[in-house]
């Protein structure tokens, strides 16, 4: 059964920094993997989805980083501001078609 | 483009009553997945359709839960009968595809069983 663990579960940092937060999965058979932001009463916002044949994808000041065969992930935020605060959670599709969620990372930026 | 419409927003309900969530996914969409939030259990699938047919139900708690998709452009979600740990934050998602596209979340109906 995959499980996804997303460590730390709360960060708050000053404005500025550059953050990495983690995801890691238990079975290295997936064919994708999706971070997402969830912002307090709102839905799921798709940031990064990176293919199981893929090592990194990239947006604006986010990147994300996949080592399938060590069933982890990093989504990497550069010069975080305190619009980046919310709380980040990662997804793996596996052979059954379903998303498998992490608990999430909720992230606090400071100005 | 206006997002995966969910209603309602908000439900407050008496244990025993019927409720009925409602979600209209992103035109052209031919995948839609209800899901539910808590503070224990996090996110998780609850039923996915393709083409209006259900593909996977096992995610689906209990025999009191239901779902339906008459058409491309609407979907509902039953509970009954609700009871209080019910209660929670239930989202639709849908996406063009599946494999390799993103899902599209709505803003959720936050869901409270008394």
């Amino acid at each position: 059964k995959q499980e996804v663990t997303q460590i730390p579960a709360a960060l708050s940092v000053p404005e500025g920094e550059n953050l990495v937060l983690n995801c890691s999965f238990t079975d290295s058979a997936i064919y994708n993997l999706q971070w997402f932001r969830q912002d307090p009463g709102k839905g799921l916002t798709s940031l990064l989805l990176i293919q199981s044949s893929q090592r990194e994808q990239t947006s604006g000041r986010l990147n994300a980083s996949l080592d399938k065969s060590s069933g982890r992930s990093t989504l990497y935020i550069a010069a975080s501001q305190p619009g980046d605060s919310a709380t980040y959670l990662c997804a793996v599709r596996g052979n059954t078609d379903k998303l498998i969620f992490g608990t999430g990372t909720r992230l606090q930026v400071f100005p | 483009d206006a997002g995966v419409i969910q209603s309602p927003r908000h439900e407050v309900t008496e244990m025993g009553q019927e409720v009925t969530l409602r979600c209209k996914p992103i035109s052209g969409h031919d995948y839609l997945f209800w899901y539910r939030q808590t503070m224990m259990r996090g996110l998780e699938l609850l039923i996915y359709f393709n083409n209006n047919v259900p593909i996977d139900d096992s995610g689906m708690p209990e025999d009191r839960f239901s779902a339906k998709m008459p058409n491309a452009s609407f979907s509902t979600l039953k509970i009954q009968p609700s009871e209080p740990r019910d209660s929670a934050v239930y989202f639709c998602a849908s996406n063009q595809g599946y494999s390799n596209q993103p899902q599209h979340f709505g803003d959720g109906t936050r869901l409270s069983i008394l």
